[in-house]
């Protein structure tokens, strides 16, 4: 099977704009969750999606936003960016989400100028 | 919220054993994750710790205390691949949502 992939690998946006990140989960899983990494705030929860509802959803202003679609595909827009916003935003996804190991993607570095 | 506590950095040599801990506060715990993540690449998954005792796998094992809040992931005969960041994440709060501590760094030297 293929693994979790995600895109673009790398963006450049300046502030004020907005973007938005792909996330194809491996075949056969529905619950796909978004993290945020950085240096000095490790891996962060952003929200969880299962079956095309937002399940699960972490402490990040409305401006972090996502939604998941019929083939358990997901993405994750961010408006307005702010320099704080930049960072690896990682995708990973599990059969249930429920006591399962999660699969990570390799994620996209933002960064925002 | 949890309150998770692992060191920053560790150094070890190839070959030797190394016992990387983790603190953590939650209530209604289930359940402990550690995942490796390699400069650059995606976390991957280690091992998955519910009960306590000591859960070994190869040349990776861990340990977890419900009672003390207290995990440990213990890695032998070192190889240099496994210079990395290490994550410890337990459950708790109700949620099957983990909670990463900020990673420990472990550098293998020759």
């Amino acid at each position: 099977k293929a693994g979790v992939t995600q895109t673009p690998r790398y963006l450049i946006k300046t502030r004020g704009q907005q973007v938005t990140l792909s996330c194809s989960p491996i075949s056969g899983h529905r619950s796909v969750s978004w993290y945020q990494q950085t240096p000095g705030q490790g891996l962060q929860f952003l929200f969880e999606y299962f079956s095309e509802t937002q399940r699960n959803k972490g402490n990040f202003p409305g401006r972090f936003s996502g939604r998941q679609f019929s083939n358990s595909r997901s993405e994750m827009n961010v408006s307005t960016l702010e320099l704080g916003d930049s960072a690896l935003y990682l995708c990973a996804s599990s059969e249930e989400g429920g006591n399962e190991k999660l699969f990570f993607g390799s994620g996209t570095q933002l960064s925002v100028l | 919220g949890q309150n998770i506590d692992q060191p920053t950095e560790m150094t070890a040599t190839e070959g030797a054993i190394v016992q990387i801990n983790c603190t953590y506060q939650t209530s209604g715990f289930n359940g402990l994750f550690w995942y490796q993540q390699h400069a650059g690449e995606a976390p991957t998954f280690l091992s998955y710790n519910v009960l306590d005792g000591l859960e070994e796998k190869g040349r990776f094992s861990s340990f977890l205390s419900r009672s003390k809040g207290y995990s440990y992931l213990l890695l032998k005969e070192l190889q240099m691949k496994d210079s990395a960041s290490y994550l410890c994440a337990p459950r708790g709060g109700g949620s099957y949502i983990p909670t990463f501590g900020r990673g420990t760094s472990l550098i293998v030297h020759p």
